[in-house]
């Protein structure tokens, strides 16, 4: 079975563009998980879904990021407008609700300029 | 919130040797993972143990829920052991999976 994918893997962009992160979690999986890791924070949970719905978003650092999940494969993290200080990796995972074994994509590196 | 804190920092091995990972965690839980994150930056899960002891090869984990901590053993460490040991656990009055990460256990095994 496929794990969790994301894309794209590396991001290379300008200070006040939009981007957008993409996840697939795995099939059958019923939440799912966006996570920010950089050195200075270390990995600090941005927003998590229950069954397509946001449940907590308290980590979203402010307006600049939403997140979406409009169907049980796919979910979208996007920042607009972009900055240097959103310079992280972003993973995202997903586990079965019942369980809460979580498993991660490969996460996707962002730059910002 | 739930306040974890992994021990040592970091840790230096030389090939063969022996070692192990605690987790302290300040409130009960009802989920508890280790996960290893390797050089090229990949989580992988290695034991999912909210209570219990468990083994996979020369690894195996140990939970204490009622005194709020975990270890990680690793036997026989090899090189490509190297990498960061995070403790991820979710606190016991929240049944939705949500999960507060350790600062992490950086390990160097030399040859």
């Amino acid at each position: 079975d496929a794990g969790v994918i994301q894309s794209p893997r590396h991001e290379v962009t300008e200070m006040g563009q939009e981007v957008t992160l993409r996840c697939k979690p795995i099939s059958g999986h019923n939440s799912l998980f966006w996570y920010r890791q950089t050195m200075m924070r270390g990995l600090e949970l941005l927003i998590y879904f229950n069954n397509n719905v946001p449940i907590d978003d308290s980590g979203m650092p402010e307006d600049r990021f939403s997140a979406k999940m409009p169907n049980a494969s796919f979910s979208t993290l996007k920042i607009q407008p972009s900055e240097p200080r959103d310079s992280a990796v972003y993973f995202c995972a997903s586990s079965l609700y019942e369980s809460h074994e979580q498993f991660f994509g490969p996460g996707t590196r962002l730059t910002v300029l | 919130g739930i306040q974890v804190e992994q021990s040592p920092p970091d840790l230096i091995l030389q090939e063969g040797a022996n070692s192990t990972l605690r987790c302290n965690f300040s409130d009960s839980v009802n989920n508890l993972q280790w996960f290893h994150q390797n050089p090229w930056g990949q989580l992988i899960n290695l034991f999912y143990i909210p209570s219990g002891t468990k083994q996979n090869g020369r690894l195996s984990a140990t939970t204490v829920a009622t005194e709020r901590y975990s270890l990680l053993y690793i036997s026989s460490s090899q090189t490509t052991d190297s990498g960061v040991y995070f403790c991820a656990v979710g606190p016991y009055n929240t049944n939705a999976g949500k999960s507060t990460f350790g600062d992490g256990t950086t390990l160097t095994v030399k040859p």
